[in-house]
């Protein structure tokens, strides 16, 4: 069945490092690709998706390319701040019956020294 | 607006007790779906609705575990003989197209279960 893998954290970074959580899916069809964070007390929320191959999706610093050739959709940032510490879950869409489900990642907890 | 809504935010009872969690989706949005988040796992799916039926129950764990949605609007996520392992973050989302591989869902804060 359709899965998602992402890199064990947690990670741990100073302010102004470069980020890259790792993330790779195994998928039948063409699934949409997504990243949500988690602040802490707080729900999960979408960071950003690409719903087709060679998309990038972007939001707050964040970027991920949906690469169909290694299937892989690793999140980057070029300069962390403290306020970027959360977890980050990588996740497809998958169908399911008249409709459709997301299947996430474990998770990988970020955290940001100043 | 108004997000997605959860209640109780926590719920600590006994094994072999009934629980009873709810979700207030987005107005307007057809689709909800119930996730659960064991401490250092990702989210499961459990089950998910479109208006008021379930069209897949494929994630649901064992039969002490049923969801009903009334109104197009609030569902309930039941668990009979609560167990230790039932211990986790509930996750409620909805979305407003549920066919579309592109949607984005949107989820509560969660209830945390913690069946001692």
């Amino acid at each position: 069945g359709n899965s998602v893998t992402q890199m064990e954290g947690p990670v741990t970074l100073s302010e102004e490092a470069f980020l890259t959580i790792n993330c790779t899916y195994t998928a039948t069809g063409y699934p949409s690709l997504f990243w949500y964070v988690q602040y802490p007390g707080e729900g999960l929320q979408l960071l950003l998706k690409a719903t087709k191959a060679d998309d990038k999706g972007s939001n707050k610093g964040f970027e991920a390319t949906y690469r169909k050739e290694t299937t892989s959709f690793h999140l980057e940032k070029g300069s962390v701040q403290v306020s970027d510490s959360a977890v980050y879950f990588c996740a497809l869409s998958d169908r399911v019956e008249a409709g459709t489900a997301l299947i996430f990642g474990k998770g990988t907890t970020l955290s940001v020294s100043s | 607006g108004a997000g997605v809504s959860q209640s109780p935010s926590n719920k600590v009872t006994e094994k072999g007790k009934d629980v009873e969690l709810r979700c207030d989706p987005i107005s307007g949005h057809t689709a909800l779906y119930w996730y659960r988040q064991r401490l250092g796992q990702g989210l499961e799916f459990l089950i998910y609705f479109q208006g008021n039926s379930a069209p897949d129950k494929s994630g649901l764990p064992s039969d002490r575990f049923s969801a009903e949605r009334t109104g197009e609007s609030v569902s309930t996520l039941t668990i009979q003989r609560t167990q230790q392992e039932d211990s986790a973050v509930y996750l409620c989302a909805s979305s407003p197209n549920p066919t579309s591989f592109q949607e984005t869902q949107y989820f509560g804060p969660g209830t945390r279960l913690l069946v001692l």
